[in-house]
């Protein structure tokens, strides 16, 4: 399917476990993102990635390593989950070409026991 | 530094009647402005941007957007309030050109129309 997918849409842990959030697009877009949004912050940016192999800190890293070893992929890595991960995260993806436009996907809603 | 402001967390509006979603920005490069719209357990979706050409952007399901420099203001319009516009509304900067990628997103105004 054509678009940018993430997985799984739910999941529920438990505190210290590690957990890994898949994001997937089909556009070869260079540009991927991570957000995550919670209640009275709107979206902030946990990691970004220019390009496959370039990764760097957005607003908020503390707590999630990401990997970028195809253009296509940009999973997400919780290490030890923490209550305060619990959110929503959204992966987005662009086009250079594309004056900067963001499309997401439908989000990951993750909640830490 | 770049930032982004929008007045009113939650917005109520009668059917037909006009909307309007404020939202004020500070940037110290000309940026590119946005909105998106998210309905429920949904991902964010374009409504508008704008990239330096006209001040007055159009964007989807008829809504539009000005964007006043001397404001620093990008409010959102529209002159007559569906049902199926309800959703929140998410204004958005970021830089201009290929290198800038960092989005500052407002905190969101949740919009609820009234039959």
């Amino acid at each position: 399917d054509a678009g940018i997918t993430q997985s799984p849409r739910y999941k529920i842990t438990e505190t210290g476990r590690q957990v890994t959030l898949m994001c997937h697009q089909t556009w070869s877009h260079s540009y991927m993102f991570w957000y995550r949004q919670d209640l009275g912050h709107g979206l902030r940016l946990i990691y970004y990635s220019a390009a496959a192999d370039i990764t760097d800190k957005g607003e908020v890293p503390d707590g999630y390593v990401v990997s970028r070893s195809k253009t296509e992929n940009f999973p997400l890595t919780l290490e030890s989950a923490t209550r305060s991960q619990t959110s929503v995260y959204f992966c987005a993806s662009s086009n250079p070409s594309g004056a900067n436009v963001l499309t997401f996907g439908a989000g990951s809603r993750l909640t830490v026991l | 530094a770049q930032s982004v402001t929008q007045l009113g967390s939650h917005v109520s509006v009668s059917e037909g009647a006009l909307v309007l979603l404020r939202c004020n920005y500070s940037s110290s490069v000309p940026p590119y402005l946005f909105w998106y719209v998210q309905y429920p357990n949904q991902g964010l979706q374009l409504l508008l941007k704008y990239t330096s050409a006209a001040t007055l952007v159009k964007g989807i399901n008829g809504f539009e957007a000005e964007f006043k420099k001397s404001e620093t203001s990008f409010h959102l319009t529209k002159p007559s309030a569906h049902m199926s516009d309800a959703a929140e509304y998410f204004c958005a900067v970021s830089g201009q050109g290929s290198g800038t990628y960092k989005y500052i997103f407002g905190t969101g105004t949740r919009l609820k129309v009234l039959a």
